[in-house]
């Protein structure tokens, strides 16, 4: 199993403004996913975080607005920037184990923007 | 890539019946089916999975089937408690890519 600590758990931000959410795993993992889910509805994923390369973004999502980092094998942060009321979801990060079967998620950022 | 519909959205069920969400997928390259509990305001958490290879898995009160040739798989919850509420989402995925898809979640509601 693998333990995730993301943070800020919620935040209010101001449009325009940039939020960066940080996940921290217990083990080195090869990938980091990002998900975006909006109250009520299913995980639709972001982008999926490799270190020592650009992180692979689904379609809909492009790095200038959710810029991803990957730095080492057990930390990730993913930027939402230039925000809006839109912006406005629940953010979570996940790995999947060893056998790349089961999905392990944080506890999420519920993020608002105002 | 791969597409999963999920059935049904919502599912209101009296406390002691059973209840039954269905799955369906796209991708033939898709070899491992799990399914997540999410409890309000929680993170979604695996409650059992099953692989390309095997037809039906059981633990306890719930238990997955899988029809590889028609490409769905179902779970089934026997007995429902109140603390079965929740909303479930399936998943399909190829483990050579490690990408989950998620269905849109099925909000159940077991009433005492």
């Amino acid at each position: 199993s693998a333990v995730i600590s993301q943070k800020p758990s919620r935040d209010i931000c101001q449009r325009g403004t940039s939020l960066t959410i940080q996940c921290q795993v217990d083990s080195q993992v090869t990938m980091m996913f990002w998900y975006r889910q909006q109250p009520g509805q299913s995980l639709t994923l972001i982008a999926t975080a490799n270190q020592g390369s650009e992180a692979t973004y689904e379609s809909g999502f492009v790095i200038d607005k959710f810029p991803i980092s990957r730095p080492n094998l057990t930390f990730s942060t993913l930027t939402v920037s230039n925000m809006s009321p839109e912006d406005s979801s629940i953010y979570l990060c996940s790995v999947v184990d060893r056998a790349n079967t089961e999905a392990f998620f944080g506890q999420g950022t519920r993020l608002t923007v105002v | 890539g791969e597409n999963v519909e999920q059935h049904p959205s919502t599912l209101s069920v009296q406390e002691g019946d059973s209840a039954v969400i269905k799955c369906t997928y796209s991708d033939s390259a898709s070899n491992y089916f799990p399914w997540y509990k999410q409890e309000l305001g929680k993170r979604p958490q695996l409650i059992i999975d099953i692989r390309s290879n095997v037809g039906e898995k059981k633990d306890q009160r719930i238990a997955v089937t899988l029809n590889k040739t028609a490409k769905h798989f179902s779970l089934h919850i026997t007995e429902t408690q109140p603390e079965d509420s929740a909303v479930y989402f399936c998943a399909a995925l190829n483990t050579n890519a490690g990408k989950s898809t998620f269905g849109d979640g099925t909000t159940l509601t077991v009433k005492p």
